[in-house]
C-alpha cells in the first residue's frame, strides 16, 4: 500500500498563469476527493469523483477550476488564470468502495500553491 | 452547506493531562461524523467514523462520543503525550457526500 500521492508538493506561480496538480489514489479506491485548505481553516470540499464520474462540485469551484479523473485512476486539478486568493494547500483523498457517508478518507500530503 | 464548528481553537496541556474538545454539527439530515488527526508536515489521518446516537469509539488513549440529537461529538485524550500534539479535525457529509470540516482544534502537549 503506497498511499495517496500528490505531485508537485510545492508550486510557486505568477498571477495569471495556469497550474495543474496530480493525485494518484490508493489503487483499489474508487472515490477521490479534492479539498482546499487555507491558513486557520479546515479543508474545504472542492469536488468528488466516483470512478471517472464527477458526482459533486462545490460552488467554491469557480469557472477557473476544473478537475478530471480519466479512466477512474489518477486525477488532475487545473486552475486557470491563477489569482493570489488561490494560494492554499490542495489536498486529495481517496476512499475504498463501501458506505458513501462512512468511508474513511485517506489523504495525500497535499500540494502547496503560492501565487505571487 | 453544513456548519461544522470546533472548540476550542487551540489548547496547551501538560504531558499526562487529560483533555477533551468539541465538534458541533447540524442535527438534522445527519449521516456520519468523522474525526481526523493532522500532524504538522504529515497527511490527515482518520481516527473514527461515527454514525449512531450514543456511539462511543476508542483507539488507544483517544476516545470519542456522539450525540446526534443535539448535534455534538466529544473527543477525549487520556494522559496526553507530546506525540499527541496535532490538529484534530471533525467532518460531516451532506446528502451529496460533500464533506464539511471544522476549523480544527490545535493541541500542544508540553513535556
Amino acid at each position: 500500500d503506497t498511499g495517496v500521492s500528490q505531485d508537485p508538493r510545492h508550486k510557486i506561480t505568477k498571477r495569471g498563469q495556469n497550474v495543474t496538480f496530480r493525485c494518484d489514489p490508493i489503487s483499489e479506491h474508487n472515490r477521490l476527493y479534492w479539498y482546499r485548505q487555507t491558513l486557520g481553516q479546515g479543508p474545504e470540499f472542492l469536488t468528488y469523483f466516483q470512478n471517472e464520474a464527477q458526482l459533486e462540485k462545490s460552488r467554491l469551484l469557480s469557472d477557473r477550476f476544473s478537475a478530471e479523473r480519466p479512466k477512474g485512476s489518477f486525477s488532475t486539478l487545473e486552475i486557470q488564470r491563477t489569482e493570489q486568493g488561490d494560494s492554499a494547500m490542495y489536498l486529495c483523498a481517496s476512499s475504498p468502495p463501501g458506505g458513501i457517508f462512512t468511508d474513511t478518507q485517506y489523504f495525500g500530503p497535499g500540494t502547496r500553491l503560492t501565487v505571487l | 452547506i453544513l456548519n461544522v464548528e470546533q472548540s476550542p481553537q487551540s489548547l496547551h496541556v501538560q504531558e499526562g493531562d487529560s483533555t477533551n474538545f468539541t465538534c458541533s454539527f447540524p442535527s438534522s439530515n445527519f449521516y456520519a461524523l468523522h474525526w481526523y488527526r493532522w500532524e504538522t508536515a504529515k497527511s490527515p489521518e482518520a481516527l473514527f467514523v461515527m454514525t449512531l446516537n450514543g456511539d462511543e469509539k476508542k483507539k488507544g488513549q483517544i476516545s470519542a462520543t456522539l450525540n446526534t440529537k443535539e448535534g455534538y461529538s466529544y473527543l477525549y485524550i487520556k494522559g496526553s503525550q507530546p506525540e499527541d500534539s496535532a490538529t484534530y479535525l471533525c467532518a460531516s457529509p451532506n446528502t451529496g457526500n460533500q464533506f464539511y470540516f471544522g476549523t480544527g482544534t490545535s493541541l500542544t502537549v508540553i513535556p
